[in-house]
């Protein structure tokens, strides 16, 4: 299975700050017709993971336009780039490369 | 606007088989979609348990390699709703059961996930 990666565990910044997520895939998770089979998704207390990114870096319908996805192969990054109260959740990567589909642990972003 | 809702009991005695089934309103379960089961515990984070496919022209599914031995998902195209059974059960199969639409279809695997149901929390216990 591939192992996702995610850094740091707990992030805690102040209203306004740009929040910066990390995740590493044990291989690469780009294939072609330039795309890599990485999601992000947010997960608030007692609700399900709601979608935020797909492809990488394609914001889901409704998603915001402060969070962003990026990276390519192994190393991705979710940005919120000015955090609001409402975006304290724990987020999560998830790769779609192979089977099984396999999620990162999670990190957790609280407000200062 | 597609909506999914999981039901079932919630605790289930060791050694026995855990029976879900997810209602799927605002969308035909026979399009050209997979749908999924995930579980979240505290011990394993979020774990992709299988998917299962039905259309005019027949089904079929994938699962996780480590739950293969154990789970079976189908299709009732007549109520619009799919299910998991998942046998021999443990102590290690409490979890919060999720089902979602998984974005793959019959020509692009994509399995990310969107909707996603409420979730349900099943307790494996004596």
């Amino acid at each position: 299975d591939i192992v996702m990666t995610q850094s740091p565990d707990s992030l805690t910044l102040s209203l306004g700050e740009r929040a910066t997520i990390t995740c590493k895939s044990s291989q690469n998770i780009f294939y072609g017709s330039n795309k890599n089979y990485l999601a992000w998704y947010q997960q608030k207390p007692g609700q399900p993971p709601k979608l935020l990114i797909y492809w990488a870096s394609t914001r889901h319908s409704g998603v915001p336009d402060r969070f962003s996805g990026a990276g390519s192969g192994t190393d991705f990054t979710l940005t919120i780039s000015s955090l609001q109260a409402e975006d304290v959740a724990t987020y999560y990567c998830q790769h779609y490369y192979s089977t099984p589909p396999t999620f990162g642990q999670g990190t957790k972003v609280e407000i200062k | 606007q597609m909506q999914l809702q999981e039901s079932g009991p919630g605790l289930v005695k060791p050694s026995g088989t855990l029976s879900l089934t997810c209602a799927v309103s605002g969308g035909s379960i026979s399009s050209d979609n997979w749908w999924s089961w995930v579980r979240q515990s505290p011990g394993k984070g979020l774990e992709w348990i299988g998917e299962v496919f039905h259309n005019q022209y027949g089904g079929s599914t994938n699962y996780n390699p480590s739950l293969k031995s154990r789970v079976i998902m189908s299709v009732d195209t007549a109520k619009n709703e799919f299910s998991l059974n998942l046998t021999s059960v443990t102590a290690a199969d409490t979890a919060v059961y999720f089902c979602a639409r998984d974005r793959s279809s019959s020509t692009l695997r994509s399995n990310y996930f969107d909707p996603w149901g409420q979730g349900i929390m099943v307790t494996v216990s004596s």
